[in-house]
């Protein structure tokens, strides 16, 4: 059974601070794992997506995450927080290439940003 | 195309009525999906169609819970007799997918419903 553990329910850090937001999976065969944001009253959106190519993979918004197989995570970071960034965040993993399939999301992490 | 659209955006319903909800995916998306999100906690998979046809129901699909693509474009998801335990965020996707592959699924701003 595949599963994500989010750790940090709330993540708070400045503007201009580095943000670190923290995904580890488990899976019993090579996982296809995802980053997806939630704006308030919004619906989800596709930050990023890992499928076994690049370990380092880029995304949208300045957000990049690195595969670690080693260390089964998948941790989201950006160099330099934005206040627009405030929003929950979603790690979320699949065993198939498409974004949206039997998706199993973890529970979310809020992120906020202080002035 | 203005992305998926989910009607209504909120609904309030008293224990043991019956509520449907419409999603209309992105016109050229031949696949839909449907999710539930309760506060505090990532969205669960509950179906996913191809066209018109249900491929995946997930467990948390009760008997309760049926849901209908019937030409292949809109979708209604249906909760009979609802329960409290309904209460949560009822997100629905799209995508295309094309010889075995998918492109990236939209999500819609969700149904909020409520039972009271």
């Amino acid at each position: 059974a595949q599963s994500v553990t989010q750790l940090g329910s709330h993540v708070s850090v400045s503007e201009g601070a580095l943000v670190l937001l923290r995904c580890n999976y488990s899976s019993s065969v090579p996982p296809y794992l995802f980053w997806y944001v939630q704006y308030p009253n919004q619906g989800l959106q596709l930050l990023l997506k890992y499928t076994s190519a690049a370990t380092l993979v880029k995304g949208i918004n300045g957000f990049e995450a690195e595969f670690k197989k080693s260390e089964t995570s998948f941790h989201l970071t950006k160099p330099s927080a934005h206040m627009s960034d405030a929003a929950e965040y979603f790690c979320a993993v699949s065993d198939r290439p498409s974004s949206a399939s039997k998706i199993i999301f973890g529970s979310g992490t809020r992120l906020s940003i202080r002035p | 195309d203005t992305g998926v659209s989910q009607d209504p955006r909120h609904k309030i319903t008293k224990r043991g009525q019956n509520v449907t909800f419409r999603c209309d995916p992105i016109s050229e998306h031949n696949r839909l999906y449907w999710y539930r999100q309760t506060l505090g906690q990532g969205p669960e998979f509950l179906t996913y169609f191809q066209n018109e046809a249900q491929l995946e129901k997930s467990r948390l699909l009760s008997d309760r819970f049926s849901a209908e693509r019937p030409k292949g474009s809109f979708s209604t998801l249906e909760i009979q007799r609802t329960e409290q335990g309904d209460s949560a965020m009822y997100l629905c996707a799209s995508s295309l997918g094309v010889r075995g592959q998918n492109t990236e699924a939209f999500f819609g701003q969700g149904t909020r419903l409520t039972v009271v």
